[in-house]
């Protein structure tokens, strides 16, 4: 049981160019999540997704596309990058609870992104 | 939105000394999760805990829903320990906000 994984681990990128963040979880999560986090900021939430096939805004979606075609992968793209889209971004799946709501969230080991 | 604070901001203690963290949410929540990200940036899930009292080790916590606050113990620390602590909760309303709203964190030091 592997849990959450992402690749890259790391990756530098010149202003403009693209590149998609794999997200894999094995654990059958309906839920998943990306984030970034930078100095000061904490975590703040970029996109999600509640199943196959969906996907939603969080608080700071520009400049990022997801798709989420296959119920155990979660796609992050910057389509064109910039030096602010420089940080470390995280991805995370939850469990079901039994009341049907969100349960305990389990983060991957992140990505650190410097676009230069 | 819920506001989460969390205290002390940050925290120095020496190894095998006893430390108690806190997180107070502005509204009732269904969902209560503490975190712990170490040094090396991973992030870790601690407790499930939106109401009760649970322990895992050297690690308790307790959340009191009526009075919106949890608090994490963390007894005879180690260095280990060392890195941020995040309390983060949810609340479902009838369309549900599917997601968590995190504090700020509480930095630890454990020094040998």
């Amino acid at each position: 049981n592997a849990g959450v994984t992402q690749t890259p681990k790391f990756r530098v990128l010149k202003t403009g160019q693209s590149m998609t963040l794999l997200c894999a979880q094995d654990m059958n999560h309906e839920y998943m999540y990306w984030y970034r986090q930078d100095p000061g900021m904490g975590l703040r939430l970029i996109h999600y997704s509640v199943g196959e096939g969906t996907t939603a805004k969080g608080e700071v979606p520009d400049g990022y596309n997801v798709s989420r075609l296959k119920k155990q992968n979660f796609l992050l793209g910057l389509e064109s990058a910039a030096p602010s889209q420089t940080s470390v971004y995280f991805c995370a799946s939850t469990t079901t609870s039994p009341s049907g709501g969100r349960g305990e969230q389990y983060f991957g080991p992140g990505t650190r992104l410097t676009v230069t | 939105g819920i506001q989460v604070e969390q205290s002390p901001p940050d925290l120095i203690l020496q190894e095998g000394a006893n430390s108690t963290l806190r997180c107070n949410f502005s509204d009732s929540v269904n969902n209560l999760q503490w975190f712990h990200q170490n040094p090396w940036g991973q992030l870790i899930n601690l407790f499930y805990i939106p109401s009760g009292t649970k322990q895992n080790g050297r690690l308790s916590a307790t959340t009191v829903a009526t009075e919106r606050y949890s608090l994490l113990y963390i007894s005879s620390s180690q260095t280990t320990d060392s890195g941020v602590y995040f309390c983060a909760v949810e609340r479902w309303y009838g369309g549900a906000t599917n997601k968590l709203i995190f504090g700020t964190g509480t930095l630890l030091a454990v020094q040998p």
